[in-house]
């Protein structure tokens, strides 16, 4: 797993809170990617990140930010929860060409 | 329209069969993923593929660039093979950071 660990694995919230999603790698990964997996779609990019607070928007990056303070962190922000967001979160690295995945949290928007 | 289509979506067969997916994209490619995840697991890669052939224990992976398609084969199947099995292929590189376009999976399921 290249050292990606994903806090909390699971989690409940309730429409219009903010939740934060934890990515922590013990690699010294430079490229750190979430994703959310959905029924019906393939893995999406939310945002991406290549270094110490450059980060980047994915194709699904709406009610969703980022932060990434240091190397080992990368956190990703639901500003307000919605019903939508619903999903299995996954973090990843990108190791030269291997991708590595976490865990994934299961996120429930109630 | 997806990037990266799979097939097939579901797949059940007996123990012992010889199991293909097939991946077929669109885009121009530097490599492609074989991934796979186990029920309420993580995601796992299998292979890293830019060109020709790639074998690991039971597992076979084949890309034609040419074709714009790959396909994963298991020989021998077991029921422990039963997952979803994800194709992804990187694209050129955006912003210095590689993006992966995935496909929607298949599922398969070995029965004993």
């Amino acid at each position: 797993d290249a050292g990606i660990t994903q806090s909390p694995r699971h989690k409940v919230t309730e429409t219009g809170t903010p939740v934060t999603l934890r990515c922590h790698q013990t690699e010294n990964h430079r490229y750190m990617y979430w994703y959310r997996q959905d029924p019906g779609h393939g893995l999406r990019l939310i945002h991406y990140s290549y270094g110490v607070k450059d980060t980047d928007k994915g194709e699904v990056s709406d009610g969703y930010s980022v932060s990434r303070s240091k190397t080992e962190d990368f956190l990703l922000t639901l500003e307000s929860a919605t019903s939508s967001q619903t999903s299995v979160y996954f973090c990843a690295a990108r190791v030269n060409t291997e991708a590595f995945f976490g865990q994934g949290t299961r996120l429930t928007v109630v | 329209k997806n990037e990266v289509e799979q097939s097939p979506q579901n797949l059940t067969a007996q123990e012992g069969e010889f199991i293909t997916i097939n991946c077929s994209y669109s885009v121009g490619i530097s490599a492609l993923h074989w991934l796979q995840q186990h029920p309420g697991g993580g995601i796992v890669s299998l292979f890293m593929l830019s060109s020709g052939k790639k074998k690991h224990g039971r597992l076979i992976a084949t890309i034609n660039i040419q074709e714009k398609h790959s396909s994963l084969h298991i020989t021998a199947s077991h029921p422990r093979d039963s997952a979803v099995y994800i194709c992804a292929v990187r694209s050129p590189i955006i912003q210095g950071a590689q993006k992966l376009v995935f496909g929607q999976g298949t599922r398969l399921t070995i029965n004993p």
